[in-house]
This record gives C-alpha cells, structure tokens and sequence, in this order.
C-alpha cells in the first residue's frame, strides 16, 4: 500500500498547456517535499511545504499544501519541453520520523 | 563539493552473489538513506541513518543490511543476490533528518541481478 498516491502517473501534453498533479494520502504529515527527477540522475528538490493550507509559487510552478496536511497539489502553468521529467511527491509520516516516503511518482511529458 | 558519490555506477550480479553499493556525502550530513526505484514504485526507503553508529529499516529492508561507521560513509550490501532486487539504488543525505532538511542525492547504481 502506497502511503503517498500520486495521480496521474503519466501524462503527455503539448507546449503552452497547463495541468495538474496530485499527491494525496489518508495520513498527516508534517511537510511535503516536491522533486524533480531527470533520466540518469537523482531526484532534486523543488520546494518543501510545511504549513496547512500554504501556496508557494516557483515561477511557473505553484505548489499547495492542503489544510488538513494530507494532500498536496503540482500546477504548471504554459507547460515548456524542459519541464518534461519525473515528479515525484515525497514527506515524513507525522508518527514516523526520520523517514521520508516517496509517492510512486508522475512521468510528465512536454512536446513541442 | 563533490556531494553523494555512488559507486559502481552499474552492476550485474548472479543471484546468490554478494556485493557492496558504495556511498559517500562531503557534506559533513547527519542524515543517510537508501533507497530502490523501480518502475511506477517511485522510491522505496531501504535503511536510514541519524548518525554514525545508528541506522534503522524502512520500507522494504529485507536483503540488505547497512552500516554507520562514520559520518561520511553509508555502504548498503546485498549478502546473497536475488533477481527481486534488479533496480537503481539511490543514496541520499540531508545535514538532519530534521521534518524540512532536503534531501540531496546521488546519481544512482543500476544494479542487475540475472
């Protein structure tokens, strides 16, 4: 059983389109971690949410976490071919410390 | 800085075969976790360590056993190889463990086991 579901697990779209993808879970958790992961190489972080109900934005990018801190949400705005690449979601299970758990990830393509 | 260095890059093992998956962090990191990556799985925690001299399991620690002699180095071994265990392996380090310390990985040993 995965505790983080990410959704959808691919997605291929064209440039200058905008989409959506989702990690939730049926647990709290003290922060969610978002990384981005290229073919070959090891995830690199995006950004970190700790707060319920917080927004961060990364130029593109705007993260949410949800207000009972069991879900979080991945918005790219006018989608580019570098954006293309694995999305992982990932956050240490409120009871559990010291472990951060990974969602199975979202394989996004960008096509020109 | 060289970060978390990884070796071998890849590896083929018989199953039965024992091997070592180097890694090492220059970033004088408290925290130090492996993990496996297999298709639509995302990343699996293997072990982790808070310090040298303490590790615990994760999510899927059967097959492998760490261990914490220094603050650098964080090996992972495989005693007898099986074909279940035909992945890439991430190690990872962040300088706490603490709920916000980002985690900074290495590249990766792909690992095949025939």
């Amino acid at each position: 059983t995965q505790l983080l579901e990410q959704s959808p697990q691919f997605l291929s779209i064209q440039e200058g389109e905008n989409l959506t993808v989702y990690c939730n879970s049926s647990s709290v958790f003290s922060s969610l971690q978002w990384y981005r992961q290229e073919p070959g190489e090891g995830p690199v972080l995006l950004v970190t949410v700790v707060t319920g109900g917080e927004v961060k934005k990364l130029k593109r990018l705007t993260f949410q976490f949800g207000d009972a801190r069991k879900d979080s949400s991945l918005h790219i705005t006018a989608a580019q071919p570098g954006d293309t690449g694995l999305y992982l979601c990932a956050g240490p299970p409120y009871n559990q410390g010291g472990k951060l758990i990974f969602g199975q990830g979202t394989e996004l393509s960008v096509k020109p | 800085n060289a970060g978390v260095t990884q070796t071998p890059k890849f590896q083929v093992l018989k199953t039965g075969q024992s091997m070592t998956l180097q890694c090492a962090q220059d970033m004088n990191h408290e925290y130090m976790s492996w993990y496996r990556q297999d298709p639509g799985m995302g990343l699996r925690l293997i072990h982790y360590s808070v310090g040298a001299g303490i590790t615990d399991q994760g999510e899927v620690p059967n097959g492998y056993n760490v261990s914490r002699s220094t603050t650098e180095d964080f090996p992972l071994r495989l005693l007898s190889a099986a074909p279940s265990q035909t992945s890439v392996y991430f190690c990872a380090s962040s300088l706490t463990g603490a709920l916000n310390s980002p985690l900074h990985f290495g590249n990766g040993t792909r690992l095949t086991v025939t």
